[in-house]
């Protein structure tokens, strides 16, 4: 079975502060995608990124980076200066296998962020 | 692309009544489609699968007679939540996966608070 596990529930910063989001995931398959999505107080789901089992390359796009460490099973989440408008609930989640068959996704309990001005 | 649309955004109704909520993939096919659950402060849980042409799959729990699905088409899915109840006030979430991919592409939800 598949487990994706986000300790932190509730992070508070001060915005212009540096904060890790963290993902720590179980599977036995070796083919999986990992993503992080980040969710507004509108609900709607925002895809941020997606990661193959394969590929540990670290990413950065502008404030954003992730990386992601096999070794350790984690594929955790950095926002470098905090914004208040990055306020909002942030889960992970894992996919096993590379085709569509057994698309399903399988997502942590959400980490909660609040950046106050 | 790849955008996925539900109405209503948010619903109210009385108990003991019938809610439907729609999942409506615009500018792609969609041979599957997923229904998620989402309580308050809480994560997304997965309620069904559904593919088009064949019934849904239920995961284990979800009452398939209280949440009927349909996937009548390759863009539409519904889910009818029967004699609704207070408790199955939530936010429901649908996504959708081309034929042959594997990305899930999510819809904006439905509030759904029953009376």
């Amino acid at each position: 079975a598949q487990k994706v596990t986000q300790a932190q529930t509730e992070i508070s910063v001060v915005e212009k502060e540096d904060v890790t989001l963290d993902c720590v995931y179980e599977t036995r398959d070796t083919t999986y995608y990992l993503f992080w999505y980040k969710q507004p107080p509108s609900g709607e789901l925002v895809f941020l990124i997606r990661r193959n089992s394969f590929d540990e390359q670290n990413e950065i796009s502008g404030r954003y980076s992730w990386n992601f460490q096999k070794s350790t099973s984690s594929f955790n989440f950095t926002i470098t200066a905090s914004q208040v408008v990055d306020s909002a609930v942030y889960f992970c989640a894992l996919k096993v296998g590379f085709t569509g068959a057994n698309s399903k996704l399988t997502f942590g309990k959400g980490i909660t962020l609040s950046v106050r001005p | 692309g790849a955008v996925v649309s539900q109405h209503p955004s948010w619903v109210i109704c009385k108990s003991g009544t019938s809610v439907k909520i729609e999942c409506r993939s615009l500018d792609f096919q969609a041979t599957t489609m997923f229904w998620y659950r989402q309580f308050p402060k809480q994560s997304l849980m997965l309620m069904a699968t559904s593919n088009e042409g064949s019934k849904a799959t239920y995961e284990q729990g979800v009452e398939k007679d209280k949440f009927l699905i349909n996937h009548a088409s390759l863009t539409l899915s519904t889910l009818t939540v029967t004699s609704a109840h207070p408790e199955d006030s939530s936010f429901y979430i649908c996504s959708a996966r081309r034929d042959g991919g594997y990305e899930q592409y999510f819809g904006p939800g439905t509030r759904l608070t029953v009376t």
